[in-house]
C-alpha cells in the first residue's frame, strides 16, 4: 500500500531533550516536505527536499533540522524542543503536484 | 507568501444539503488543489485545477475556479455524515504548496 509513515505518532517530552520524528514513503518520490499545523495559522511549511541531499527551509524553520540521506527517508530533528514548538507535524512525500500525507505526529513539549 | 484564505471559517448543514466552500487568494497560481482533513488526521487531496481550467468535477465534488478574482470554490453535492472534516485549498508556489487556515464543515444526521 502505497503510504508515508511517521513515527511517533504522539510524544511529550520536555524543554531541550532532543528528539526526532521519523518519515518514510513508500512511493519513491523525490520531493518530501514537513509541516506544523497549529489553531488559527493553518498548515506552516518547516522544510523541503527536492532530492536525496537537497534540502531547503520553509516558512517556519527555525528549531529544526533535517536530512535526506536516502529518497525514501525525510527524518525531522529537533535539536533543543522549547514549547512554542508543540504542535501536529506532518509530513508529505509529492507527485505531479499532488501531496501525499503521513498521519501526524501530536508533539507536547513540557 | 501567498496564502489561500477560505470562508467561511465553519459551516453546519444537514444531511443532504449542499455544501459550498470558498477560498481566496492573493498571487498568480499555476494550479489551485482542495484537501480534507478528518479530525487529527494527515489531509488527503480532494482534486487539482489548473489555471486554465475553470470547473471541475469528481464524483460529488465540483469545483470551480475565477483567476479574475483569484478565487475558487467547493461545492459538496447531497452531503453526508461522512463528509464531516476540515478542508483546505492549497496554492503553489515556488517548490511548495501554500494553505489556508481551512473551513470546518459538520454535517448532522
Amino acid at each position: 500500500e502505497a503510504q508515508v509513515t511517521q513515527n511517533p505518532r504522539y510524544l511529550i517530552t520536555v524543554t531541550g531533550k532532543k528528539l526526532t520524528v521519523t518519515c518514510s514513503q513508500n512511493m519513491n518520490h523525490e520531493y518530501m516536505s514537513w509541516y506544523r499545523q497549529d489553531p488559527g495559522l493553518g498548515l506552516r511549511q518547516i522544510y523541503y527536499s527536492m532530492n536525496v541531499e537537497v534540502t531547503d527551509k520553509g516558512d517556519v524553520p527555525e528549531g529544526y533540522k533535517v536530512s535526506r540521506k536516502e529518497k525514501r527517508n525525510f527524518p525531522l530533528i529537533l535539536e533543543s524542543p522549547s514549547p512554542n514548538q508543540t504542535s501536529l507535524y506532518f509530513c508529505a512525500s509529492e507527485n505531479a503536484g499532488e501531496l501525499f500525507f503521513g498521519e501526524g505526529s501530536r508533539l507536547t513539549v513540557l | 507568501s501567498q496564502q489561500g484564505e477560505e470562508d467561511p471559517q465553519a459551516l453546519s448543514i444537514q444531511e443532504g444539503e449542499n455544501a459550498t466552500m470558498n477560498c481566496s487568494y492573493k498571487t498568480s497560481i499555476n494550479n489551485l488543489q482542495w484537501y480534507r482533513q478528518n479530525s487529527g488526521r494527515g489531509l488527503v487531496h480532494l482534486i487539482l485545477i489548473r489555471s486554465n481550467e475553470r470547473e471541475k468535477h469528481s464524483g460529488r465534488l465540483r469545483v470551480t475556479l475565477d483567476t479574475s478574482k483569484k478565487s475558487s470554490s467547493l461545492l459538496i453535492t447531497a452531503s453526508r455524515a461522512a463528509d464531516t472534516a476540515s478542508y483546505f485549498c492549497a496554492t503553489d508556489d515556488t517548490d511548495k504548496l501554500i494553505f489556508g487556515t481551512g473551513t470546518r464543515l459538520q454535517v448532522f444526521p
